[in-house]
């Protein structure tokens, strides 16, 4: 069936640095896409959002690039902090009221 | 203004044992979920309502039952809990089903012995 993947599983990234964390979806017919960050012990908390009309959404320390010709989505956090240690989800969401969600990578700041 | 609030936070059961799991928002939202989360994997739909007195399944449903009496809560049912059923549950809410994102609560912490 189809579904939403992340590249990684993991990602270390040293503080200050950028992170790209990558996802990659088959369902060609998606038009909106959500990107979550659940930290541990709580629930997944909301990051940016993005429709498939377009190609680029930034937020504060946050853009969300889509490429539908490779159906690729990719967050990326500036100046990472070490509060940005979490794990990443991408979802995408069907014509059925129902997120799909890939499987998170877990992103780990070094100070 | 709490959001999504999951109760309880922690629950340990032993098998054929059965509970039920409440969700409650203050959003006025239409639309509500739950999922589980198993270690490794993302989330996944059990069943999910359009509406108050509107339920449907989703992607996992076998073993669980809900019901939406009042728009604010949605409540998941196991009536006879299975080792299979060990997970993280969580509720989500949203305003509309496309376009706008869920919001979820800090989740359930369920054990089945």
């Amino acid at each position: 069936g189809e579904s939403v993947g992340l590249h990684l599983p993991t990602l270390s990234v040293q503080e200050g640095d950028n992170s790209i964390i990558n996802c990659a979806y088959s369902n060609s017919a998606s038009d909106y896409f959500i990107w979550y960050k659940q930290e541990s012990g709580k629930g997944p908390q909301f990051i940016i959002d993005i429709r498939s009309n377009m190609d680029k959404r930034q937020g504060q320390r946050v853009t969300v690039l889509l490429n539908k010709t490779v159906k690729h989505l990719s967050l990326q956090i500036a100046a990472t902090q070490p509060g940005d240690s979490a794990v990443y989800f991408c979802a995408e969401f069907s014509n059925d009221y129902k997120l799909s969600f890939g499987a998170g990578t877990t992103v780990t700041v070094r100070a | 203004n709490a959001g999504v609030t999951q109760t309880p936070k922690f629950r340990v059961l032993k098998t054929g044992q059965s509970m039920t799991l409440l969700c409650a928002q203050d959003m006025n939202h239409e639309y509500m979920y739950w999922y589980r989360q198993d270690p490794g994997m993302g989330l996944r739909l059990i069943h999910y309502s359009v509406g108050e007195g509107t339920t449907a399944k989703g992607e996992v449903p076998d073993g669980y039952n809900v019901s939406r009496l009042k728009k604010q809560n949605f409540l998941l049912g196991l009536e006879s809990a299975a080792p299979s059923q060990t997970s993280v549950y969580f509720c989500a809410s949203s305003y509309v089903s496309d376009g706008q994102p869920q919001h979820f609560g800090d989740g359930t912490r369920l054990s089945i012995l």
